[in-house]
């Protein structure tokens, strides 16, 4: 089966950094997905990673780990309008599923003044 | 940007209605997929599409139904709308990456 671990809830204040981590556990691995969604809109694509390693994109960076089915979303100088839910999603490799995207349940981040 | 469109993006209608949301993408993308999220709540998926006249079901059963006649088309339909249909449904289209369309958010009276 398919398995995505990310945590609930943040917060987090204005300015700093913060890290969302999502592990997964998944019948092979084809790339991992992060996902910015505001309450009642539709989900945006932020990044994506196939390689180990960091993926920076302005105040935004992901960084993967295979072999650790780890991934990390990083989000610097944090904005008010960063306040959304961040999901990671994970996309097995073709043999093994339906080569869908499993996404996780996200992470409701709230960004305080 | 993603081309990826939906209508209609709000939708109010009574019990027993037909319904269908139209959904586009003009990426000429082969993967389509319907999902359904209730607010705060996880995405699940409903249907997806490989190309054109493939239609599968997904993890979460739906009594609607979708068709894939073109690649740029994948409209679902609700053959008789009930409250327990209320939500909200995005289309979403893929190539290397998966974009999402803005959404019907759907209330069944």
């Amino acid at each position: 089966g398919q398995n995505i671990d990310q945590p609930t809830e943040m917060t987090a204040t204005e300015g700093a950094i913060v890290q969302i981590n999502c592990t997964y556990q998944t019948s092979g691995f084809n790339g991992l997905f992060w996902y910015q969604q505001h309450a009642g809109e539709a989900p945006t694509f932020l990044s994506y990673n196939v390689l180990d390693g960091l993926e920076e994109k302005g105040r935004f960076s992901s960084f993967l780990s295979r072999s650790k089915g780890y991934s990390y979303l990083l989000l610097k100088e944090l904005q008010m309008k960063d306040s959304a839910s961040y999901l990671c999603a994970v996309r097995p490799t073709p043999q093994t599923g339906a080569n869908n995207l499993f996404f996780g349940t996200g992470t409701r981040l709230t960004v305080i003044p | 940007e993603a081309d990826i469109y939906q209508t209609p993006r709000y939708l109010v209608i009574g019990t027993g209605k037909k319904i269908t949301l139209e959904c586009s993408q003009t990426m000429g993308h082969d993967k389509m997929y319907w999902y359904q999220q209730d607010p705060g709540m996880e995405l699940h998926l409903i249907h997806y599409s490989y190309g054109v006249n493939s239609t599968e079901k997904g993890d979460l059963s739906s009594e609607s139904t979708v068709s894939r006649i073109r690649t740029e088309h994948f409209p679902l339909t609700l053959e008789s709308a009930r409250p327990s249909h209320t939500s909200q449904y995005l289309c979403a289209s893929r190539g290397n990456e998966q974009y999402f369309g803005p959404g019907t958010r759907l209330t069944v009276t």
